[in-house]
């Protein structure tokens, strides 16, 4: 069974610190990968995708993608007060339907 | 990306009562899928909606309490029949391109059982 999983958190981290969101997974064959933003009583926005190793950056957002380890990463810069929110990773392969992580909490205080 | 319209946005129903939930899409997309939500879980897959034939279903749901229609590529409902209050949840409609694009979700459907 495809798993995917991510620390539930809550990650708490001061406004301007560097959050760092990690999503590890169980299927080799995985492709594609994406972390979704959920405010609460919201469905969930994708903010990024990743496809090969390495790092992928927009704005303040990089994403790091490790295939080796099975490690997929969100880094999130300059954390402000608005990024709080639960952050799902979601991860798909040969069957095009994603498998998506129950979600780590970030809370950013002022 | 897609503009999904999830509707309805909120529902209170009566136990043993039917609910149907529509999503549609503002083009034409290859994969769509219905997800539940319960309070402060991840989302659980119900069920891919196929174009012209019958919903795949996951393990531990089935097409007699989730019927689900698709008629065409932009188009899809998620019944959720003879309603208990365990069914209260968040329900939200996702669709993709295939080929492992993106996915993209509806505003979410909260339903409370009553």
């Amino acid at each position: 069974q495809k798993e995917v999983e991510q620390n539930s958190g809550p990650l708490s981290v001061p406004e301007g610190a560097i959050a760092s969101l990690n999503c590890t997974y169980s299927d080799r064959g995985s492709q594609s990968f994406f972390w979704y933003r959920q405010y609460s009583g919201k469905s969930p926005e994708l903010i990024m995708s990743i496809y090969s190793n390495g790092d992928k950056e927009d704005g303040r957002f990089t994403a790091q993608l490790n295939k080796a380890s099975q490690y997929v990463s969100l880094l999130i810069r300059d954390s402000q007060p608005s990024d709080s929110a639960t952050y799902l990773c979601a991860v798909s392969g040969g069957s095009y339907i994603p498998t998506f992580g129950r979600g780590t909490s970030l809370i950013v205080h002022p | 990306s897609a503009v999904i319209s999830q509707k309805p946005s909120r529902d209170i129903c009566q136990r043993g009562t039917s609910l149907t939930i529509q999503c549609q899409v503002d083009s034409q997309v290859t994969m769509m899928f219905w997800y539940r939500q319960q309070p402060g879980q991840s989302l659980t897959l119900i069920a891919t909606a196929n174009q012209g034939s019958e919903a795949t279903y996951e393990s531990g749901f089935v097409i007699d309490k989730f019927p689900i229609s698709r008629p065409n590529l932009t188009f899809s409902t998620l019944t959720v029949s003879n309603m208990s209050p365990e069914d209260s949840s968040i329900y939200l409609c996702s669709v993709d391109k295939g080929m492992n694009t993106e996915a993209f979700f509806g505003q979410g459907t909260r339903l409370t059982v009553v």
